[in-house]
Formats: C-alpha cells, structure tokens, sequence
C-alpha cells in the first residue's frame, strides 16, 4: 500500500494523558497537513509541513498541541494532557511537490474519557 | 462568513439520476478546488479537482467552476446507492498553501 499511512487507527485515553500519533505521507510528497475532524464538520486545519519546515499552524491550535517533520518524511502529532474536547479524527494529508492536490490518511479516531 | 460553504443536506436523488452538489467560496484568489468522497467512519477520498473555469468530466462526475459568482458544483450522473456518502467541498484560498473545507453536503441515492 503507497498511500497515507497513519497509525494508531484508534486511541482511548484518559483526561490528561499524553497522545502522540504517526504519519508516514506517500513517497516523495514534500507536503504534509494535519486536519482534525469532528462529527459532521469538514476537516479542520492545524498545522502544515513543507519538507521538514512547519510553515503554518491554524491559530485554533492551542500550546498542548505540537507536531514535528523531522527529516522531511513521517511527521508526528502530539496532544498533551488531553481534553474531553479533544475527542475527534486527526487526518494526516500530504502531497507531491508542485501539484496542489492532497490525499489523506485513514486517521486516527482519539476518544478522551 | 464561512470561507468554504456547502448546504449540509442531506440530499436524496433515486438511482440513476442527476445529483448536483454546490459550494461557495468567499476569497475571489482562490485558486484550486477539490471535491472529496467521504464514507461514514472513513477518511476523505479525492475525486475531483479543478482550477480553470469550466467543466472537467471524470467518468460519471462533472466538476464546474466559476470563479466570477464563486461557487463550484459537482454533478453526478445515473447516480447509484454506492454514491450515498458525505461530499466535501474544499478550496485553496488566496496566498495560501492550505485546502479550506467546508462542512460537507451527505447525499443518499435510494433505490
């Protein structure tokens, strides 16, 4: 499979733990987003990754939330001490350098309990 | 405003008719739009994409684009049940890198 690949598929934690997810993006996209999606709402943006730059992250991003690109490959997001709120898919997307087309991920589906 | 804006529906067309599907944009530099399948629990699917104003066909689906009423469309035709799912409009607005979504349009194609 070449696609997106995120993993966990899915997370329960509790109220205040930590939460770090994985995206492996397909070969040689130099793009990578993070979306977050909520029942019956369009993906929401966070943060975007050119290469292993992060050039933009949506302002609705609060400080528990960070996420790296290290080496222009996988990148990684991380919640900390999660919310009920936080509860939601977290969608990874990427795509190939000089197109504007983005595929995404299976995501991750986080419950906080 | 909302940046992106599609009605939520849902819409329900019978099988083998047309299902039409619009979206508003509010930034006249908007560049690139896209249009994304997404089945209950699943993650999104590209279809469809389109930067010019016009049509684009793919098979059974039209893309159109108008970028002087800003607002894009997605047809598709002799829809089937397999079609029912949730229809994301999303676009590239203006001096940005990143596609702005809207909340999607659910369609159910009956039998």
């Amino acid at each position: 499979d070449t696609g997106v690949s995120q993993d966990p598929r899915h997370k329960i934690t509790k109220r205040g733990q930590n939460v770090t997810f994985r995206c492996d993006p397909i070969s040689e996209h130099n793009r990578l987003y993070w979306y977050r999606q909520t029942l019956g709402q369009g993906p929401e943006f966070l943060t975007y990754f050119q290469n292993e730059a992060q050039l933009e992250k949506s302002r609705l991003l609060s400080d528990r939330f960070s996420a790296e690109r290290p080496k222009g490959s996988f990148s990684t997001l991380e919640i900390q001490r999660t919310e009920q709120g936080d509860s939601a898919m977290y969608l990874c997307a990427s795509g190939p350098k000089g197109y504007t087309e983005a595929f995404f991920g299976q995501g991750t589906r986080l419950t906080v309990v | 405003q909302k940046e992106v804006e599609q009605n939520s529906g849902p819409l329900s067309v019978p099988e083998g008719a047309i299902a039409s599907l619009n979206c508003t944009y509010s930034d006249r530099g908007s560049q690139s739009f896209f249009w994304y399948r997404q089945y209950s629990g699943k993650s999104p699917e590209l279809i469809m994409f389109i930067y010019s104003n016009g049509d684009k066909e793919d098979g059974r689906f039209t893309a159109q684009l108008n970028k002087a009423s800003q607002y894009v469309s997605l047809l598709i035709r002799d829809s089937q049940p397999s079609d029912s799912a949730t229809y994301l409009c999303a676009a590239i607005l203006g001096g940005s890198y990143i596609p702005t979504f809207g909340r999607g349009t659910s369609l159910i194609v009956h039998p």
